[in-house]
């Protein structure tokens, strides 16, 4: 089935931990992105990637690090979780950047992390 | 910088019709995006204006008013499916998308 997989979809993660968050597409979409939701407040950017071998940061990348080795996978890792980043983390992904069509995202199911 | 606002929640009546506004502040503006995001669920796209006026796809349609920083999306003909939040999405100079926290529809019947 086409479209963005996220793994896990859940997971509870002790204070000081490293963590993945994997995300995998296959819809050939050059730019991905990593947004986390938290309640009563919009979904918010971590990190970007306009094409494979590039990324820049969003609004709230600290703490995080991504990496896009190739066009299909663009990971979230968290170095040393802490507990503001409890939250449910989506991955997306767009045809393009640069463009009206870079609104057009096509999201995962989201990965809900709590971090004790 | 940017601003979105969208009231926090709204209720409706199955088969009514409802507007939900977003008004947005901002010095750069490619167009504005809404969602819909059923509870646990991701969002999904709905509709797209970068120029003033209605787009109708459906029982959607969504208004843009450039100069009054304003637009609103419009759901005919309530369903219970339609229970949901809907997000207001502003694309800036930079083509990012900046967020408002989101309008959860209650559809009563």
């Amino acid at each position: 089935i086409a479209g963005i997989t996220q793994a896990p979809t859940s997971q509870i993660l002790a204070a000081g931990r490293r963590m993945t968050l994997r995300c995998t597409q296959d819809m050939r979409h050059n730019a991905m992105y990593w947004y986390r939701q938290d309640l009563g407040l919009g979904l918010r950017l971590i990190h970007y990637s306009n094409t494979a071998g590039t990324t820049g940061k969003g609004e709230v990348p600290d703490g995080y690090s991504v990496s896009r080795a190739n066009t299909d996978d663009f990971p979230l890792t968290l170095a040393s979780a802490v507990p503001s980043q409890t939250s449910v983390y989506f991955c997306a992904s767009s045809v393009s950047s640069g463009s009206p069509s870079t609104g057009e995202l096509f999201f995962g199911e989201g990965s809900r992390l709590t971090v004790l | 910088g940017q601003n979105i606002d969208q009231p926090t929640e709204m209720t409706a009546t199955e088969g009514a019709i409802v507007q939900i506004n977003c008004t947005y502040q901002t010095s750069g503006f490619n167009g504005l995006f809404w969602y819909q995001q059923h509870a646990g669920e991701a969002p999904t796209f709905l509709s797209y204006n970068v120029l003033d006026g209605l787009e109708e796809k459906g029982r959607f349609s969504s208004f843009l008013s450039r100069s009054k920083g304003y637009s609103y999306l419009l759901l005919k003909e309530l369903q219970m499916k339609d229970s949901a939040s809907y997000l207001c999405a502003l694309m800036d100079s930079n083509y990012q998308l900046i967020w408002g926290a989101g309008t959860k529809l209650i559809i009563k019947p």
